[in-house]
């Protein structure tokens, strides 16, 4: 059974600190990494995506692989209270289902002001 | 910008009934996806199609059915609602593109069985 592995949370934060979320995923031939949010009550929303090892950076948001270890984080800076979501890592399926994702369970942030 | 449409925000069906969720995407993307998510089980997939008139089953296909006739159209059919199919539906698309798998969803459909 091919898994994504996520803490539930809930995680709080401060506002203006940096949050941590952390995802491992079993499927060592997974190539595509997803980062989404959701807000109670609404759909996923893609907020970062990442294909090689190392950091990818957009705004307030890093995205960081290491496939060696089969390791996805995400790290929000700056934390504001809009930022308080649900936050579901989503992992590509290797070989003939490379299209399919399989999705963590998500962890809960709570940014508190 | 991508558009993932769902017919319904919410549906009260009762038990026994035939129904139909449907998804139109605008973006001419070739995946399209239906999952549901439930609290504590997260998103499960239930049927995908890569392309017109195909489908395959996802990891809890029992009790659906699915139809796509158009490429932008791809339809959720619950033969029999029982109430144990009360869920959040939701409907994504994405390119049939190894290097771009990212998928879009739409606003999802929650259904209540009663």
């Amino acid at each position: 059974q091919k898994e994504v592995e996520q803490n539930s949370g809930p995680l709080s934060v401060p506002e203006g600190a940096i949050a941590s979320l952390n995802c491992t995923y079993s499927d060592r031939g997974s190539q595509s990494f997803f980062w989404y949010r959701q807000y109670s009550g609404k759909s996923p929303e893609l907020i970062m995506f990442i294909y090689s090892n190392g950091d990818k950076e957009d705004g307030r948001f890093t995205a960081q692989l290491n496939k060696a270890s089969q390791y996805v984080s995400l790290l929000i800076r700056d934390s504001q209270p809009s930022d308080s979501a649900t936050y579901l890592c989503a992992v590509n399926k290797s070989g003939a289902g490379s299209y399919q994702l399989t999705f963590g369970k998500g962890t809960k942030l709570s940014v508190i002001p | 910008d991508v558009k993932v449409t769902q017919s319904s925000r919410y549906l009260v069906k009762r038990t026994g009934e035939k129904v139909f969720l449907e998804c139109v995407q605008d973006m001419d993307h070739e995946n399209m996806f239906w999952y549901r998510q439930d609290p504590g089980l997260g998103l499960r997939l239930i049927y995908f199609s890569y392309d017109v008139k195909m489908k395959e089953k996802g990891d809890i296909p029992e009790g659906y059915s699915v139809s796509r006739e158009k490429k932008e159209r791809f339809s959720l059919i619950l033969e029999s609602a029982s109430t144990n199919q009360t869920s959040m539906y939701l409907c994504a698309s994405s390119l049939r593109d190894r290097a771009h798998t990212e998928a879009f969803f739409g606003q999802g459909t929650r259904l209540t069985v009663v």
